[in-house]
């Protein structure tokens, strides 16, 4: 399988601990991005990288989420100090630099934090 | 900055056609994409235009004009599986999303 895989698929953490994600994007695509989506809302836009760089990062994220690419293949997505608002399905979508180029998402890792 | 408005809901009866409009502003431009997403599933890529006009891809169409910051996305023949959230997106070097279209096929 060729596809963006992620890891863990599952979380369940308790308030206050920290959590990391994984993401393997498609071989080739220098492209890696970041969402976050919760219950009937569309994929929320948290950061991107082109190959080890982070190209942008949202105003809404907090000081709790870093996300690293360190040798722009796979990257980390970690959030500390986790809390009740943090539960969401984390995204990683990769894609080709350039316009028009698709964007392909992995299965998403499901967090909740109880 | 960027705002992305579709419907919220709409309900179509199997075999029907469908069109889900979507409206834009943005600071930049490069395509605007729609994706399909089954409820707990990752959204899937279904169609994007850069240029304005129709692209047609088997019993799906997206449309695009530009000028007026305007998109739809037109599903024909309507099957229960097409039942799922439609979301349309717009790239710039990153892309953004709507909220979702959540369309129900009802027999």
């Amino acid at each position: 399988d060729t596809g963006v895989s992620q890891n863990p698929r599952h979380k369940i953490t308790k308030r206050g601990q920290n959590v990391t994600f994984r993401c393997d994007p498609i071989s080739e695509h220098n492209r890696l991005y970041w969402y976050r989506q919760t219950l009937g809302q569309g994929p929320e836009f948290l950061t991107y990288f082109q190959n080890e760089a982070q190209l942008e990062k949202s105003r809404l994220l907090s000081d709790r989420f870093s996300a690293e690419r360190p040798k722009g293949s796979f990257s980390t997505l970690e959030i500390q100090r986790t809390e009740q608002g943090d539960s969401a399905m984390y995204l990683c979508a990769s894609s080709f630099q350039g316009s028009g180029n698709t964007i392909y998402f992995g299965e998403g890792s499901w967090l909740t934090v109880v | 900055g960027q705002n992305i408005d579709q419907p919220t809901e709409m309900t179509a009866t199997e075999g029907a056609i469908v069109q889900i409009n979507c409206t834009y502003q943005t600071s930049g431009f490069n395509g605007l994409f729609w994706y399909q997403q089954h409820a707990g599933e990752a959204p899937t890529f279904l169609s994007y235009n850069v240029l304005d006009g129709l692209e047609e891809k088997g019993r799906f169409s997206s449309f695009l004009s530009r000028s007026k910051g305007y998109s739809y996305l037109l599903l024909k023949e309507l099957q229960m599986k097409d039942s799922a959230s439609y979301l349309c997106a717009v790239r710039r070097n990153d892309m953004r999303f709507g909220a979702g279209t959540r369309l129900t096929v009802k027999p």
